[in-house]
């Protein structure tokens, strides 16, 4: 079975710091992978995503997320935040076979503060 | 840009009654998806429609539900009697032929009392 970990509810951190939002995932083979984000009342967005190739991605907004093969991981990362970055991000795996559906984790929310 | 739409953004209706959220996918997609989210919970999937039949349901998506794209455009999910716990945010999506990543409609809260 797939699945998606998300270790944590909330990331905080000052504007203008790095950010990372952590993903570890358990699916056979070498899914999809992939960032959305949420803001209050809205739907979901897409951020990047991993296909092949480079393990650094990067995305919208300036965000990045590196994938990690051994540690089964995608952390999202972005150099510098923004106040306007406080959303909730949800990493999401799916196979390379077919167009089949999307596993999400439980999502983290991140808050910049000023 | 192009983008998924949904009708309505907010839904009330009494437990018991049928329900029909829809959706406008991209117009040159060809598979589509119905995901729900429960406040303050995960993204769950509830079926996916490819060549005008399911091609995977969730055990969520049980006999209370079906799927529909009646015209060229429109994609559809009925809920037949709903349930409290039927309450939730449901979003639409839709991938192209070629595309990987999922585009996801604005959703509809679906509130039942």
């Amino acid at each position: 079975a797939q699945s998606v970990a998300q270790p944590e509810d909330q990331v905080n951190v000052a504007e203008g710091n790095p950010l990372t939002v952590k993903c570890t995932y358990s699916v056979s083979g070498n899914p999809y992978l992939f960032w959305y984000v949420q803001y209050p009342n809205r739907g979901l967005q897409f951020l990047l995503k991993y296909i092949t190739g480079d393990n650094l991605v990067k995305g919208s907004y300036g965000f990045e997320a590196e994938f990690n093969k051994s540690q089964t991981s995608f952390h999202l990362k972005k150099p510098s935040a923004l106040v306007s970055d406080s959303a909730l991000y949800f990493c999401a795996v799916r196979p390379r076979t077919g167009f089949q559906k999307l596993v999400f984790g439980t999502g983290t929310r991140l808050l910049v503060s000023p | 840009e192009p983008e998924v739409t949904q009708t309505p953004s907010h839904q009330v209706t009494q437990m018991g009654q049928e329900v029909i959220l829809r959706c406008v996918p991209i117009s040159n997609h060809l598979y589509f998806y119905w995901y729900r989210q429960i406040l303050g919970q995960k993204v769950e999937f509830l079926v996916s429609f490819y060549n005008n039949e399911i091609s995977e349901k969730s055990e969520i998506f049980d006999d209370q539900f079906s799927v529909e794209r009646p015209d060229g455009s429109n994609f559809t999910l009925k809920i037949r009697s709903t349930k409290l716990e039927d309450s939730a945010m449901y979003f639409c999506a839709s991938t192209p032929r070629e595309g990987t990543e999922q585009y996801f409609g604005p959703g509809t809260r679906l509130t039942v009392t």
